[in-house]
């Protein structure tokens, strides 16, 4: 099936030091929605990306949607304690008639203070 | 505003036990999606509603699994008999349109002995 694939699963950084999640899918993705979940939380939408190019940003965190739309980053600058969570994205793959929303495994940031 | 509305936040069970649970979407939102989140899995779309009609019930891990959208502003995923490998966080979100921006509401945590 289709696939939206994630990296890394895991990530530690110091305080102050930059983060970078990256999305790949096999497929040219409609959009792509990326989404924050703290710790025993829900997930949270940030953002929704839809043009080929795309780039925007939200305070320290910049996401990126690639030029053929198969690939995403979102980048944060200096972290804080509380950008801790596990980030996800979520691909849309349209098939004809058919959409489908697939969401990456997530990637889980741990700020170290 | 009020977000989804999940019940219970928190379910102890035994194996073989019916288990229901409960969700609220957002007043006006017309798309209702039901998630489960484990460790393994990560996040897995299991059905979703457009207009109270299953749209997508791929994600359904079996016939144990039914899920029932009677009006516009409730949803029941229902599990019989439950299985120790059914305990999860199991997500309720609501769009107002199809596979737009979701909004989460807080989780069920299942737990089946």
């Amino acid at each position: 099936g289709q696939q939206v694939m994630q990296i890394p699963q895991y990530q530690h950084v110091q305080e102050g030091e930059d983060f970078t999640t990256y999305c790949n899918s096999s497929t040219t993705l409609s959009n792509i929605q990326w989404y924050k979940q703290r710790p025993g939380g829900h997930p949270v939408f940030l953002i929704q990306l839809v043009k080929s190019g795309e780039v925007k940003k939200q305070k320290r965190l910049t996401f990126q949607f690639g030029e053929a739309k198969k690939n995403s980053s979102l980048h944060i600058t200096a972290t804080q304690t509380t950008d801790v969570g596990t980030y996800f994205c979520a691909g849309l793959i349209s098939s004809g008639s058919a959409r489908q929303l697939t969401f990456g495994s997530g990637t889980q940031l741990t700020v170290l203070p | 505003d009020a977000g989804v509305i999940q019940s219970p936040r928190h379910e102890v069970t035994e194996m073989g036990q019916e288990v229901t649970l409960r969700c609220k979407p957002i007043s006006g939102h017309n798309s209702l999606f039901w998630y489960r989140q484990t460790m393994m899995r990560g996040l897995e779309l299991l059905i979703y509603f457009n207009n109270n009609v299953p749209i997508d019930d791929s994600g359904m891990p079996e016939d144990r699994f039914s899920a029932k959208m009677p009006n516009a502003s409730f949803s029941t995923l229902k599990i019989q008999p439950s299985e120790p490998r059914d305990s999860a966080v199991y997500f309720c979100a609501s769009s107002s349109g199809g596979l737009k921006t979701q909004y989460f509401g807080p989780g069920t945590r299942l737990l089946v002995l």
